[in-house]
């Protein structure tokens, strides 16, 4: 089956604890991004990757790191999570291919609360 | 900067009434439209998408949606919805040749409850 997975599905920390959120998607695609959700705000682009090695900021990267060793994985990293980073955060996956027509398929998501 | 705007943050309908959620978008050039819904504590689904020819798009469950390209609108519709319809749904935009890699720009999401 088709489908991106995240891991961990929920979770609570405490401020200044690191932790990564992985994201492994079966499709082959060469595009990866990860969005939080925010109340009032939609979805909001933290980072993107077009490919194995190739990585660029969103709007909100400010406090986290991506990397994207292998295709298929794309995981989410926060170095000293802050309490404005709880939220509920998206990966999602695309062919780039043929080019930007392409509809981004989306994990189940990660309810992260940083305390 | 290219935003998305939902004109509803919360609408609430009783079974069998038709609806309609307005999305409008800020860009001048060609765009690719999609409405997704999430579901009560799921992922995003994609309920529909324009990429060009038809403005009326049909999507999935009933739902259709018009691309008025004077109007810079992406409105979606249902004749009839059901309680199962609850959710929250998104319009997005997908903008630009070089958009950032295929950026996705989200409304801030318009939450419709269904009352049996």
């Amino acid at each position: 089956e088709a489908q991106v997975t995240q891991n961990p599905r929920y979770l609570i920390t405490v401020t200044g604890k690191k932790l990564t959120v992985t994201c492994s998607q079966n499709m082959n695609h060469e595009y990866m991004s990860w969005y939080r959700q925010d109340p009032g705000l939609g979805l909001r682009q933290i980072y993107y990757s077009m490919n194995v090695e190739v990585t660029d900021k969103g709007d909100v990267p400010e406090g986290y790191k991506v990397s994207r060793k292998e295709k298929r994985n794309f995981p989410l990293i926060l170095e000293s999570p802050s309490p404005n980073q709880t939220s509920l955060y998206f990966c999602a996956s695309s062919h780039l291919r043929t080019g930007r027509k392409d509809t981004q398929y989306f994990g189940p998501g990660t309810r992260l609360t940083v305390l | 900067a290219q935003s998305v705007s939902q004109h509803n943050h919360h609408v609430i309908l009783s079974e069998a009434a038709s609806l309609e959620l307005g999305c409008n978008y800020s860009y001048g050039g060609t765009v690719n439209l999609f409405w997704y819904v999430q579901y009560p504590g799921q992922h995003l689904q994609l309920l529909l998408k324009y990429f060009s020819g038809d403005p009326l798009v049909k999507g999935i469950k009933g739902f259709e949606a018009e691309f008025i390209k004077s109007k810079f609108s992406f409105n979606l519709r249902k004749p009839s919805v059901q309680w199962s319809d609850t959710a929250e749904y998104f319009c997005a935009v997908n903008a630009g040749v070089y958009n950032q890699g295929g950026k996705l720009i989200f409304g801030q999401g318009t939450e419709l409850s269904v009352k049996p």
